[in-house]
């Protein structure tokens, strides 16, 4: 089946710092989000990308379709404790479906 | 009201019980969703009803048995589980099949199968 390959499994970072992490596809997705998870929680989507190309942000986050629409990055500028969490790119396949990266594991040293 | 509520938030149950976890959104979503997350894993899709009719079936186990009684609910009725069926248990809707505009989840259901 379709997989998204998302990079890096973790991170440990200090408190400040910008945050990269990427996923792949061999498939095409129409559309990529974004989401964050805490510990007991259900995802929260934080960004949506829908046309390829397209870059995104929402306050401190950027997010970029790929021109090939085989994949998807995720920026986080400046972090702070409370973005540390479980972030999932995941991709729309079919009509109704959305295939989810592995996750990478975000902590911050203060 | 932009949530997606689901009860209870855990549960622990025996493999001869009958329980059924409980989703609810009053965003006129006609698109709802089942996912199952295990620890430390992305969540899998289980179903997914479109117009409350059910559209997708990922070959989840008739233990499972999902039901949609009206557009605003969705319930999960769980019978005779395995204790490697304990996980977290995601409710998600979204405007209509096929648009992922406010794709939203709700906070889980924390399932423990003794």
């Amino acid at each position: 089946g379709q997989q998204l390959n998302q990079s890096p499994q973790s991170m440990f970072i200090q408190e400040g710092e910008d945050v990269s992490m990427n996923c792949t596809s061999s498939s095409i997705f129409n559309t990529w989000l974004w989401y964050k998870q805490d510990p007991g929680e259900g995802p929260v989507l934080l960004i949506a990308l829908y046309k390829a190309g397209e870059l995104t942000s929402n306050g401190r986050l950027t997010a970029q379709f790929g021109i090939t629409r085989k994949d998807s990055f995720l920026n986080i500028s400046a972090s702070i404790p409370s973005d540390v969490g479980i972030y999932f790119c995941a991709g729309q396949l079919g009509a109704q479906k959305l295939v989810f990266g592995q996750g990478t594991r975000l902590t911050i040293n203060p | 009201d932009t949530e997606v509520t689901q009860t209870p938030k855990h549960l622990v149950m025996g493999m001869t019980n009958k329980k059924s976890l409980k989703c609810e959104q009053h965003m006129g979503h006609r698109a709802m969703y089942w996912y199952k997350q295990k620890a430390k894993k992305p969540p899998e899709l289980m179903f997914v009803y479109s117009y409350e009719k059910l559209s997708i079936n990922e070959s989840v186990p008739s233990r499972f048995s999902p039901e949609c009684p009206n557009s605003s609910l969705l319930n999960l009725h769980l019978h005779a589980l395995q204790p490697e069926d304990s996980a977290l248990y995601l409710c998600a809707s979204s405007q209509a099949p096929g648009i992922p505009y406010g794709y939203t989840f709700g906070s889980g259901t924390r399932l423990t199968v003794v």
